[in-house]
């Protein structure tokens, strides 16, 4: 086990509507970044959080956001849902100083109807 | 064209078997690399790194750069069936945020 956890498991929303995923990281791992794996693919990255500042994006767009907490949480907020957003959700957390050693969590699995 | 390159498979041997799983990348950029495993429903988890080029090996598991072809390699010794996974190749350039650039993942099974 990495000790990165997410909520929920599993998400059904509607076309439109917005969600929000959470990611709980072990104590010392500062940085966080949020992929989105699509069905047969690799993760994209999306965005990655450092002292609770976005610190790099990928090719996602602002309906994409974020936030990252003191206690080592995040969440991954995402408006305007679109039927492509359907995809697991990854958060990997860093521990400070780590170059390459993203642990992560088990990802939410958000589908849109 | 893709940053990098994966064969999806899916890729099917015998246990005992040596898999070679490979990725070709296109950004000169890249200096760490690295490949994750992830099983059904669970998140990728870190196998292996190297920085720049060169070997390296752990266990079971032997990881390859050739940074002047763009390509890179996992080999399998002795595979068994809970290696079985589907097995993602990472790469990201050195400084900077860690924006990691995956593979597709290519699908393993091991047949007992």
């Amino acid at each position: 086990e990495t000790g990165v956890t997410q909520s929920p498991t599993h998400l059904i929303k509607t076309r439109g509507q917005q969600v929000t995923l959470r990611c709980s990281s072990q104590s010392g791992h500062n940085t966080v970044s949020w992929y989105q794996q699509a069905l047969g693919q690799g993760p994209q990255f999306i965005f990655q959080y450092y002292r609770e500042e976005e610190n790099g994006r990928g090719n996602f767009p602002p309906r994409f956001s974020g936030l990252q907490f003191p206690n080592y949480s995040s969440e991954l907020n995402v408006n305007a849902l679109e039927l492509d957003d359907s995809a697991l959700y990854l958060c990997a957390s860093t521990l400070a100083g780590g170059a390459y050693e993203q642990y992560f969590g088990p990802g939410t699995r958000l589908t849109v109807t | 064209q893709k940053e990098v390159e994966q064969d999806p498979g899916p890729l099917s041997v015998p246990e005992g078997a040596i898999v070679s799983l490979n990725c070709t990348y296109s950004n000169s950029a890249f200096q760490y690399f690295m490949w994750y495993r992830q099983y059904s429903r669970k998140g990728p988890e870190l196998l292996m790194y190297t920085y720049s080029s060169g070997n390296k090996e752990d266990g079971r598991f032997t990881a390859q750069v050739d940074k002047s072809s763009k390509y890179i390699s996992l080999f399998i010794r002795d595979s068994q069936p809970s290696d079985s996974a589907t097995y993602l190749c990472a790469m990201r350039p050195s400084g900077g945020y860690q924006k990691v650039t995956f593979g597709t993942g290519t699908k393993l099974q091991v047949i007992p």
